[in-house]
């Protein structure tokens, strides 16, 4: 167990609609990381805040926003949502940027 | 930028043979390596990483990987394979602190490991 806490585990919607997925941080870490993981793409880097602030962004969607909370927890928004944004979530966190990452369970969604 | 080449998508052992997974780097400016497992199903985790300190790493469960920077490589060994090894093993780079990236991982394609009895 990393510590870091994503919810829900499984996520099935249809195309078009809006979903929200959660990340905890393991306690004390500042930082959060969104990555995605699909059979064509493998594992890619979608945005990172630290201590509430966007501190870069990857091959991120406009459809798609995430944003850090005051308690740290992390939200990422996917909206408008294409059978292609089927994939599985994971959120990391770090005590600080450069630090190393340790990986939540992931959040699998499925667009229908 | 920076970017990950794992050779061979797919690499099968017996138990109790080598094990070699590659990895190839290229980053601008020295980097930071990692390598992560992943079982079924589940997350990924932290096998070993390099700091720029020993280029010989030690990780968990037996593993190592040794930094060669002339051969822009980064390769996972174990002297005997497990059963228990069988997952997915993906080398990562990050670069260090000074560069734009801010700590993002950028991963490779992935290795399956499969170990036959």
């Amino acid at each position: 167990d990393s510590g870091v806490t994503q919810t829900p585990k499984h996520l099935i919607t249809a195309t078009g609609q809006r979903v929200t997925l959660r990340c905890s941080p393991r306690s004390g870490d500042l930082s959060v990381y969104w990555y995605q993981q699909s059979l064509d793409q493998g594992l890619q880097f979608l945005i990172q805040y630290y201590n509430g602030e966007e501190r870069a962004k990857g091959n991120i969607l406009e459809r798609f926003s995430a944003q850090q909370f005051p308690d740290l927890h992390s939200e990422l928004n996917l909206s408008s949502l294409e059978l292609g944004d089927s994939a599985l979530y994971f959120c990391a966190s770090s005590v600080q940027e450069q630090e190393t990452q340790y990986f939540g369970p992931g959040t699998r969604l499925l667009v229908l | 930028a920076q970017s990950v080449t794992q050779l061979g998508s797919h690499v099968s052992v017996s138990e109790g043979a080598l094990v070699l997974l590659r990895c190839n780097y290229s980053s601008s400016v020295p980097p930071y390596l990692f390598w992560y497992v992943q079982y079924p199903n589940q997350g990924l985790q932290l096998l070993l990483k390099y700091t720029s300190a020993a280029t010989l790493v030690k990780g968990i469960n037996g593993f190592e990987a040794e930094f060669k920077k002339s051969e822009t490589s980064f390769h996972l060994t174990k002297p005997s394979a497990h059963m228990r090894d069988a997952a997915e093993y993906f080398c990562a780079v990050s670069v260090r602190a000074g560069g734009t990236s801010y700590g993002k991982l950028t991963f490779g394609q992935g290795t399956i490991l499969t170990v036959h009895p």
